[in-house]
């Protein structure tokens, strides 16, 4: 099975900008592999914020953007506010039906 | 709104089986593709089964093959999950989640705790 890795934490000034990564032990990272992003607070559910590499759901912050980067998927967060400070989880779908999440990203806003 | 509830969740012996339900409200849910996704304590989620809205096309994690059944009443507007083999570390917060278009993943229900231990 493959795995996906990703940064185990990462710290972002207010206001400032962070990109998260999710790499695939099988090589690149393409739009085939369907890249999602979510967050998870603490004691919450996980909400999805990006779906297929890019898009936003409706209530995805404008200040999110998803996208493929240095045969990565990326999350980037521009502007950070507090109320980001969460796990970020990126999943990868692969052939057969199967899907891999990483391993979590703690992102603190500090 | 949409709402996804599970339940059935509870304190299991090893090689125990166990019925998780979501129940669905707020929506068609004969139209939408249907996930598990579980969170042992203090871990990452991890993929557990899909189901298409026909139940046509199921998937599961290698982890859970062959000892978990994915299963749907879209008269009863229901998602299961029947858990059999029960071992240690199935042990963890299962997830229900609601497709929509190309995503699996579009709406989170709240969970339910699944704990295996003698």
């Amino acid at each position: 099975q493959a795995v996906v890795t990703q940064e185990p934490s990462l710290t972002v000034s207010p206001g400032g900008t962070v990109t998260l990564t999710c790499g695939s032990s099988t090589g690149a990272v393409t739009s085939g592999h369907y890249p999602y992003w979510l967050q998870q607070k603490p004691g919450q559910a996980p909400r999805t914020l990006i779906y297929d590499t890019t898009n936003k759901h409706s209530w995805t912050p404008a200040r999110f953007s998803g996208s493929l980067l240095g045969g990565k998927a990326a999350l980037t967060l521009s502007g950070a506010q507090p109320e980001d400070e969460a796990e970020y989880y990126c999943l990868l779908s692969y052939s057969g039906g199967a899907v891999v999440f990483g391993g979590g990203t703690k992102l603190t806003v500090l | 709104e949409v709402q996804l509830v599970e339940s059935g969740g509870g304190l299991v012996q090893p090689g125990g089986s166990l019925r998780l339900s979501c129940a669905a409200s707020g929506f068609t849910f004969s139209a939408y593709s249907m996930t598990w996704v579980r969170q042992a304590p203090g871990k990452g989620l991890e993929w557990v089964s899909y189901i298409n809205s026909g139940s046509t096309t199921i998937f599961y994690a290698d982890s859970v093959r062959g000892r978990f059944t994915v299963s749907r009443d879209n008269a009863e507007n229901s998602l299961y999950l029947q858990m059999n083999g029960l071992r240690d570390q199935d042990t963890a917060v299962y997830y229900c989640a609601r497709g929509e278009g190309s995503s699996w993943f579009y709406y989170w229900g709240q969970g339910t705790l699944v704990t295996v231990s003698s």
